[in-house]
């Protein structure tokens, strides 16, 4: 099956920092998303991105389909940006399952 | 605007015994709805995802099973729980490619 790889696994910024997180994936997909789960363990959509670029304030995230990976930015980080990111994936005809990395643990200090 | 229940929101039983926790969508008519599993520390396992009323599809056997009463309930359940049933169990819907999270049981399983 589809193997998705994030990195790095673990983050540690200060407050205003600048970061990007990877995610690799095997195959070819046409679903790709980005959430953010906070400390309290509830799950948020950030991006739907099987390709190109896309901005929402601080964060961006770019998908290179062609090559199989994907990019989250997160610009002048917030302590409230702490929790862990996934990217998660899905295969065309697949009813919109998706599969999830492993995820990347963000915390960032004051 | 959509919502998305669980419940309850935490939950310790001994081995042996049965688990019934729900799932409701409020808002939209015809979701796709999803069954999650997070162990500790780890990325998102999907169990079992709906398409309509009665017709569920498991990505995963185990001793767990899933039913879909009504259009928008969607119910995980166990005759026997084991130890390794305990996790983060989290429901999702989707009407297309973005899938939208609960707020998630934790389950102990002692």
């Amino acid at each position: 099956g589809i193997q998705v790889e994030q990195s790095p696994p673990d983050l540690i910024l200060q407050e205003g920092a600048n970061s990007t997180l990877r995610c690799n994936f095997s195959d070819s997909v046409n679903n790709l998303q980005w959430f953010h789960q906070n400390p309290w363990g509830q799950l948020i959509n950030l991006f739907y991105i099987p390709s190109g670029t896309k901005q929402n304030g601080r964060l961006s995230a770019t998908t290179v389909a062609t090559e199989r990976y994907s990019l989250l930015y997160i610009s002048s980080s917030q302590t409230t940006d702490s929790g862990v990111y996934f990217c998660a994936v899905g295969l065309s005809g697949g009813y919109n399952k998706l599969i999830f990395g492993a995820g990347t643990r963000l915390a960032v200090h004051p | 605007s959509q919502t998305i229940h669980q419940w309850p929101a935490t939950l310790v039983q001994p081995v042996g015994s049965p688990l019934s926790l729900e799932c409701t969508v409020e808002g939209t008519s015809n979701p796709n709805l999803y069954w999650y599993r997070q162990a500790a520390g780890r990325g998102l396992q999907l169990l079992f995802y709906s398409i309509g009323i009665d017709q569920i599809s498991s990505e995963v056997p185990q001793n767990l099973s899933a039913s879909r009463p009504q259009d928008r309930q969607f119910i995980l359940s166990s005759k026997k729980l084991l130890l390794s049933d305990s996790g983060f169990y989290l429901c999702a819907w989707s009407l297309t490619e973005t899938q939208y999270f609960g707020p998630g049981t934790r389950l102990l399983v002692l």
